[in-house]
């Protein structure tokens, strides 16, 4: 168990629907990462926050949006839902991001299918 | 971040050893090197990391080239349960801490 928990677990919705998805970090993380993982893709980091503020930008959508509150949950929300969003959502928290030295601990993720 | 060269697949039977192997030429002087492994349905998970030196935790060994420009993770003893895809990523000191995921190794473990 790597103290980072995401729910849902499993999300099935309709093409153009929104959905949000939650992390909770492992406690006392300030940075907050997520990353989307589909069969063609692999790995792909989306966006950091740390300590409530975007910290870095990957590939995320414009359809999508994030954000981290003052209790450092975050919330990842996939709007205009289209068939290649299907995928896993992985949140990760690290203590802080100045050394490279830090781990960083993904969740389970969230498995999104949209039909 | 620097890139780095994984084998797409290895094979290893239950009880070996395993050596993993990671080319990262252009690595830089202030670049970490992280593994990763992903098993199967689930988050990826850290196993070790080290800048110079070979590093030994409970789960593996890092074996560093002396020029850097290649490491290599070291399972002890594979088990069944060390199947995985192992992820080889390189960090620089000071920049934000996302890690950029290449396509890792496939491991197999034989019984």
């Amino acid at each position: 168990d790597s103290g980072v928990t995401q729910t849902p677990k499993h999300l099935i919705t309709a093409t153009g629907q929104r959905v949000t998805l939650r992390c909770s970090p492992r406690s006392g993380d300030l940075s907050v990462y997520w990353y989307q993982q589909s069969l063609d893709q692999g790995l792909q980091f989306l966006i950091q926050y740390y300590n409530g503020e975007e910290r870095a930008k990957g590939n995320i959508l414009e359809r999508f949006s994030a954000q981290q509150f003052p209790d450092l949950h975050s919330e990842l929300n996939l709007s205009s839902l289209e068939l290649g969003d299907s995928a896993l959502y992985f949140c990760a928290s690290s203590p802080q991001t100045a050394s490279s030295g830090n781990t960083i601990y993904f969740g389970e993720g969230s498995w999104l299918t949209v039909v | 971040d620097a890139k780095t060269t994984q084998p797409n697949s290895m094979e290893s039977n239950e009880e070996e050893p395993v050596h993993l192997p990671c080319n990262h030429s252009t690595i830089s002087g202030t670049d970490y090197i992280h593994w990763y492994r992903q098993l199967p349905s689930q988050g990826p998970e850290y196993v070790i990391h080290g800048l110079t030196s070979n590093v030994n935790n409970r789960m593996a060994s890092l074996a560093i080239a002396e020029d850097r420009k290649s490491s290599t993770l070291i399972l002890h003893r594979a088990t069944l349960r060390d199947a995985a895809v192992y992820y080889c990523i390189l960090t620089r000191s000071g920049s934000a801490r996302q890690l950029t995921f290449g396509s890792g190794t496939q491991l197999t473990v034989l019984p």
